[in-house]
């Protein structure tokens, strides 16, 4: 496999499941991002990771716990969602933090929450 | 939070015609890409500019930066049905490294 992966690609939960979402890149990069893409509106930054650190947290609910055990896993835990949560969560990858990154995007996981 | 405006928002044309998408900020870039996303995948970069006035070509598609770094466009010549798709600008600023995302313009090209 060659990219980024995302699974699962499609997810339903109740307000009081717990589920988790994985991303995995085969490229070799060393940073890897959270994206939340909800409609009509611009895609948002969850979180940013490089070299397996958290660096960037943008007011994200706690409700959304990322973890990244290795440069080439990243996962999103979550629980207790709302139904405003309901969005497509984009994974992507970059060879670096540094401006000007190319950033490399998995298909996503399009969640409804019930 | 930075603003970035993507029009128009929707654009349905029919295949072989000619069409521009803008992307404008009230504040200057310190480089922009463009992506486009097809239904059900993630956005694929397909250029990113740094220099005011710069001119891009990638085949049919032709992208400009402002000269004043503010605003940006993307022109697609002779549009066909595999153009179809959202298409994203993602401006950076000079305040992190971090690209914000404007809400895109949906195009269908109709065969």
């Amino acid at each position: 496999e060659t990219g980024v992966t995302q699974t699962p690609r499609h997810l339903v939960m109740g307000m009081t499941n717990k589920k988790s979402l994985k991303c995995e890149q085969h490229l070799g990069h060393n940073a890897m991002y959270w994206y939340k893409q909800s409609a009509k509106k611009p895609l948002e930054l969850m979180f940013v990771y490089s070299l397996e650190e958290r660096v960037e947290n943008n007011s994200v609910p706690s409700r959304f716990s990322p973890e990244c055990p290795n440069s080439s896993h990243l996962f999103l835990h979550l629980h207790t969602l709302q139904p405003e949560d309901s969005a497509l969560y984009l994974c992507a990858s970059s060879q670096d933090i540094s401006s000007n990154e190319k950033l490399f995007f998995g298909s996503g996981t399009q969640l409804s929450v019930l | 939070t930075q603003l970035l405006e993507q029009s128009p928002q929707f654009l349905s044309i029919q295949e072989g015609e000619n069409l521009t998408v803008y992307c404008n900020s009230s504040s200057v870039f310190s480089s922009l890409q463009w992506y486009r996303q097809e239904p059900g995948e993630g956005p694929v970069l397909l250029v990113t500019v740094v220099t005011g006035g710069e001119v891009k070509k990638l085949k049919r598609l032709t992208f400009q930066f402002g000269d004043a770094r503010k605003d940006s466009s993307l022109h697609i010549t002779a549009a066909q049905p595999g153009d179809t798709g959202l298409y994203l600008c993602a401006g950076e600023w000079d305040t992190g490294n971090q690209f914000y995302f404007g809400t895109g313009t949906s195009l269908t090209v109709i065969p």
